[in-house]
């Protein structure tokens, strides 16, 4: 069975602070997506990653394909980033099912 | 265009009543998704679609029934409601790539609360 695990489960951090999101997946997922959900809104893939690194304005995604480890980092971060940031294992199968994580709470303040 | 939809945002039912749950999309892909959201718990998975008039079954699919008529919509039904089916029922879409990972786009969400 596919499993996924993020952490940590809650972040608070003040503007401007780095942050880093991780995600752990288990043997069988060949890539990692990260989604953002904002509080009563709906879910936004961010990026798609099998191996290396993404970036996207402040946000970059890794991912280690040995250790199974995958990172959501965000620079010089700003209280619209607070949200719900979920990874799924993707184990591109022919039905495309993803194995999601519990999702990290992070708030930012000002 | 609109992406993926869900009708509607938010339904309060009482235990044994039925409903059903519209997603469209209109980018014209193959596959669809039901998930279900609930406190503490990663997105869960109860139907799926790979294509017009094609269901299975996710990972929870007990109380739920599902159609595909429309390559367009996937419905999500519930014939008798239960407390437990408190929720929110997110639907998503993906064109299928052979080889490759693709991006799942998600609707708004609907809140469904059984009293």
């Amino acid at each position: 069975k596919n499993e996924v695990e993020q952490s940590p489960q809650n972040l608070t951090a003040q503007e401007g602070e780095f942050i880093t999101i991780n995600c752990s997946y288990s043997v069988g997922i060949s890539a990692l997506h990260w989604l953002q959900q904002h509080p009563g809104g709906g879910i936004v893939s961010l990026f798609m990653l099998s191996s290396g690194k993404k970036k996207h304005g402040r946000l970059i995604a890794t991912i280690n394909i040995q250790e199974k480890h995958s990172s959501l980092h965000i620079t010089a971060s700003h209280p619209r980033d607070s949200a719900v940031y979920i990874c799924a294992g993707d184990s591109g199968g022919s039905n495309y099912k993803l194995t999601f994580g519990k999702g990290t709470l992070l708030t930012v303040n000002p | 265009n609109a992406g993926v939809t869900q009708t509607p945002k938010f339904r309060v039912l009482k235990t044994g009543q039925s409903m059903t749950l519209l997603c469209a999309q209109d980018m014209n892909h193959e596959y669809m998704y039901w998930y279900r959201q609930d406190p503490g718990m990663g997105l869960r998975l109860i139907h799926y679609s790979v294509g017009e008039g094609t269901t299975a079954k996710g990972e929870v699919p007990d109380g739920y029934n599902v159609s595909r008529l429309k390559k367009q919509n996937f419905l999500l039904g519930l014939e008798s409601a239960a407390p437990s089916q408190t929720s929110v029922y997110f639907c998503a879409s993906s064109y299928p790539l052979t080889g490759e990972w693709v991006t799942q786009y998600f609707g708004p969400g609907t809140r469904l609360l059984v009293l």
